[in-house]
């Protein structure tokens, strides 16, 4: 079984819809973290988390939210989805430590129509 | 500002060595990492380095010079498997990893 789960795979929407992309670990990490990945650009980071309530903005939160329900579930959330989101999201966790490699989880296709 | 450079693309042939180059400008620096990304698949973690010098696992080396903004990642006895992109990404003063665009390197029979 996959330590990194994401849920769903491929969503199709349309503009103006809220859509919410859940992440699932049993790495045990306490730090979680949501990335998107557009064509020929590098990771950005939207959001991290190093334990349960504790939320932290990337460099592109902006129109979007999310929520760290418990250690092993971290969840994205678009409030009302535009075209521009459309990219292919990853979730990440990292174990304890500074210096530890992020585990990626199998990624998010989302299209905003 | 924060600046991580690679080249967009490369080829090489089945059974060769190539060489993909990293340079970097970042607010404090906590090591750099390597990871290797098929197409539509997640990144995975080829190596880290923190100290100057190379870093050898298997057919795969990482170089870094930290005087110079500099590294690279080698691969040697290319096969077709390792046709992927390749994804420099630093660590910054805060922990956090800066990920550079990538390289996507093409292996040739």
């Amino acid at each position: 079984d996959a330590d990194v789960t994401q849920t769903p795979r491929n969503r199709i929407t349309k503009t103006g819809k809220r859509i919410m992309l859940e992440c699932s670990q049993t790495k045990g990490h306490d730090r979680m973290y949501w990335y998107r990945q557009d064509p020929g650009l590098g990771l950005q980071l939207i959001y991290y988390s190093f334990d349960v309530k504790d939320i932290n903005k990337g460099e592109i939160s902006d129109g979007y939210s999310v929520s760290r329900q418990a250690q092993a579930k971290f969840s994205l959330s678009l409030e009302s989805a535009i075209p521009n989101q459309t990219a292919l999201y990853f979730c990440a966790t990292r174990g304890p430590g500074d210096v530890n490699e992020q585990f990626f989880g199998p990624g998010t296709r989302l299209t905003v129509l | 500002g924060q600046n991580i450079d690679q080249p967009t693309e490369m080829t090489a042939t089945e059974g060769a060595i190539v060489q993909i180059n990293c340079t970097y400008q970042t607010s404090g620096f906590n090591g750099l990492f390597w990871y290797q990304q098929h197409a539509g698949e997640a990144p995975t973690f080829l190596s880290y380095n923190v100290l100057d010098g190379l870093e050898e696992k298997g057919r795969f080396s990482s170089f870094l010079s930290r005087s110079k903004g500099y590294s690279y990642l080698l691969l040697k006895e290319l096969q077709m498997k390792d046709s992927a992109s390749y994804l420099c990404a630093i660590m910054d003063s805060n922990y956090q990893l800066i990920w550079g665009a990538g390289t996507k390197l093409i292996i040739k029979p």
